[in-house]
């Protein structure tokens, strides 16, 4: 599966968007990006995932590059509980492995 | 309420003490996963099963095995635990079905210190 790459950190004020890159340039036709964040050290929880096409759930937005080569997640009102460490993840043929990395640690700030 | 469920959520003991940290998810999925996370160095997969009987090894596999007689658990078996074994774990589950398609749910995570 391809690997990412993400910035280590970001920071976010409060109550604005915030947009998460993601690079993936060897991602191949049939792997799909995914996001999770990690809390503290709660669990990862599932965010979104997607192909080809933007996708939209009750928590975020992902914007995939038309060439997939990368990805941002959108948080579109960022709160104070959003502050977590964020993972994209592509997930393919291989499927049964999940490649985390080290994601980025974003501080949303009142 | 869909859910994975890891068993103890703290763990202290002893090397060479043999332990077991179970999983059980309720979600009738196919696929079991166990991860390791230590700082610095992200999540990494100790083992993982697509099914019952069905089981094979990840990145560090060392030290740990696993058992699939039932789908719904998934235990983690510490023969004879080592310091380096101290780390946060993780269990996660998945449909098979839709392969890629399918998203991983995660338990919450159980720390084990070995001393």
């Amino acid at each position: 599966d391809a690997k990412t790459t993400q910035p280590t950190s970001m920071d976010c004020a409060e109550g604005r968007a915030a947009n998460l890159p993601c690079n993936h340039s060897t991602i191949s036709g049939n792997e799909y990006v995914y996001w999770y964040r990690q809390i503290h050290s709660q669990g990862p929880q599932y965010i979104i995932h997607g192909l080809k096409n933007n996708e939209t759930n009750e928590m975020a937005s992902l914007i995939i590059t038309e060439d997939r080569k990368s990805s941002t997640l959108i948080l579109p009102h960022a709160t104070l509980r959003d502050t977590a460490v964020y993972y994209c993840i592509v997930r393919g043929y291989n499927f049964n492995k999940f490649y985390f990395g080290s994601g980025t640690k974003l501080n949303v700030k009142p | 309420e869909a859910q994975v469920t890891q068993n103890p959520r703290y763990l202290i003991t002893v090397t060479g003490k043999k332990l077991t940290v179970t999983c059980s998810q309720n979600m009738n999925h196919e696929y079991m996963s166990w991860y390791r996370q230590d700082p610095g160095l992200g999540l990494r997969q100790i083992y993982y099963s697509m099914n019952v009987e069905v089981t094979d090894k990840g990145d560090v596999p060392e030290g740990y095995k696993v058992s699939r007689k039932e789908k719904r658990n998934f235990p983690l078996i510490l023969e004879s635990p080592s310091p380096n074994q101290t780390s946060l774990y993780f269990c996660a589950s998945s449909f098979v079905v839709g392969s890629a398609n399918e998203k991983l749910f995660f338990g919450s995570g159980t720390q084990l210190s070995v001393l």
